[in-house]
């Protein structure tokens, strides 16, 4: 049971270029997140997907894209990276509302935009 | 629109004293409260939540937080600390009917010899 798998763990991107920041679960939860890590700033949430077929924005979109292709599947994409976006990337997906709701988180991506 | 307020982005304590997390939410609606933990190099993980009943939750480590709706705080306390328990943590809301999750700031932990 491999949970949350996160795609690549590291990636160094030139201002400008695009790339896909890949999410997979295998939980079949409904819910998934795609929040950015800084020191200081916390969690703070790009997208989320509340089921397949739908997505919303979060606190900080501009600059970001997603795509939820199916159930299992929850992808982000920078279409040009700039040094603002360097962050830790961190999908989770979410085991629903109600008694067992929780967070089970991805090992991240590191990304540098230089 | 919810959002959390950490108040202390760290907090030095010594081994065996006790600790107060502090954190509060702003919400128009009905909040669920979490606590999540994210010890050195690992990712996160929950550590309690408060969902409804009881506004004392408690977790498997000792560590428990206070609903307390007329102060719309959270407060993660834990009467022993361990030089386990250095970490980061964050506290998170989601309003009711709301799928999205809001974190703050979190706090780091730093257990003194």
């Amino acid at each position: 049971n491999a949970g949350v798998t996160q795609t690549p763990k590291f990636q160094v991107l030139k201002t400008g270029q695009s790339m896909t920041l890949q999410c997979a679960q295998d939980m079949n939860h409904n819910s998934m997140y795609w929040y950015r890590q800084d020191p200081g700033m916390g969690l703070r949430l790009i997208y989320y997907s509340a089921s397949e077929g739908t997505t919303d924005k979060g606190e900080v979109p501009n600059g970001y894209n997603v795509s939820r292709l199916n159930k299992r599947e929850f992808s982000l994409r920078l279409e040009s990276a700039a040094p603002s976006q360097t962050s830790v990337y961190f999908c989770a997906s979410s085991e629903g509302q109600g008694l067992n709701e929780k967070l089970f988180f991805g090992s991240g991506t590191q990304l540098s935009v230089l | 629109a919810q959002s959390v307020t950490q108040l202390d982005s760290q907090v030095p304590v010594f081994e065996e004293a006790p600790v107060e997390l502090r954190c509060n939410y702003s919400s128009s609606v009905s909040v669920y409260l979490f606590w999540y933990v994210q010890y050195p190099n690992q990712g996160l993980q929950l550590l309690l939540k408060y969902l409804s009943g009881s506004t004392l939750v408690e977790s498997i480590n000792g560590f428990e937080a206070e609903f307390n709706k007329s102060q719309t705080s959270f407060h993660l306390r834990k009467p022993s600390v361990h030089i386990s328990d250095t970490a980061e943590y964050f506290c998170a809301v989601r309003g009711y009917g709301d799928d999205k999750i809001i974190f703050g700031k979190g706090t780091r932990l730093h257990i003194l010899p």
